[in-house]
């Protein structure tokens, strides 16, 4: 596997708190996607970042946040959690936009 | 907009029979193509990728995908199926502009029986 670890693995939080996921990735690659995953809709994307400090909104972006201080690390906040964001969480890293995305174990986060 | 779509929600073999997913996309331009699978409770694992050259693209565990231009069809194929092969499938094509993003599929779940 690519060198990409999410944290936590599971989350299961109340709606209404803030919550953050972790990617950390050692490839030192520049292009670092969040995507979400439900049944139906495949994996859709949340947020990209192209480098530090740079990041862009994807097809489902309302109610989420990131930031990217660290080429190593790419940070995923739900400000107020509700249920409909219950999912699976991916983060995928990419040394081009031409090149093939690799991805983390996910996050399955579980919102009351 | 660039678009994938898998119009199978399952596929089922028997073991040694060759199987096919089927992607068919939709982009403006030249289409960048990639296809992955997804165990139970894992990430994604990259397969294989179309960007230019030969229809005929080899990827890992045996699987080769067929790009077909004007039938816009990018198909996932195995001459023998394993038993191991049976997980989800996503289909996916890179967006436009230079950020990379990819539009998934839904996914197929390819069911390989003894």
């Amino acid at each position: 596997d690519a060198g990409i670890t999410q944290s936590p693995r599971h989350k299961v939080t109340e709606t209404g708190t803030p919550v953050t996921l972790r990617c950390h990735q050692t490839e030192n690659h520049r292009y670092m996607y969040w995507y979400r995953q439900d049944p139906g809709h495949g994996l859709r994307l949340i947020h990209y970042s192209y480098g530090v400090k740079d990041t862009d909104k994807g097809e489902v972006s309302d109610g989420y946040s990131v930031s990217r201080s660290k080429t190593e690390d790419f940070l995923l906040t739900l400000e107020s959690a509700t249920s409909s964001q219950t999912s699976v969480y991916f983060c995928a890293i990419s040394e081009s936009q031409l090149y093939e995305q690799y991805f983390g174990p996910g996050t399955r986060l579980t919102v009351t | 907009a660039q678009s994938v779509a898998q119009p199978e929600d399952q596929v089922n073999v028997a073991e040694g029979n060759p199987l096919t997913v089927k992607c068919t996309y939709s982009v403006s331009g030249n289409p960048y193509l990639f296809w992955y699978v997804q165990y139970p409770n894992r990430g994604l694992q990259f397969l294989l990728k179309y960007i230019t050259g030969d229809n005929l693209v080899k990827g890992s565990y045996g699987f080769e995908a067929e790009f077909n231009k004007s039938q816009t069809s990018f198909h996932l194929k195995k001459p023998s199926a394993l038993v191991s092969d049976s997980a989800l499938y996503f289909c996916a094509v890179r967006d436009g502009g230079n950020t990379g993003k990819l539009i998934f599929g839904q996914g197929t779940t390819l069911q390989v029986k003894p």
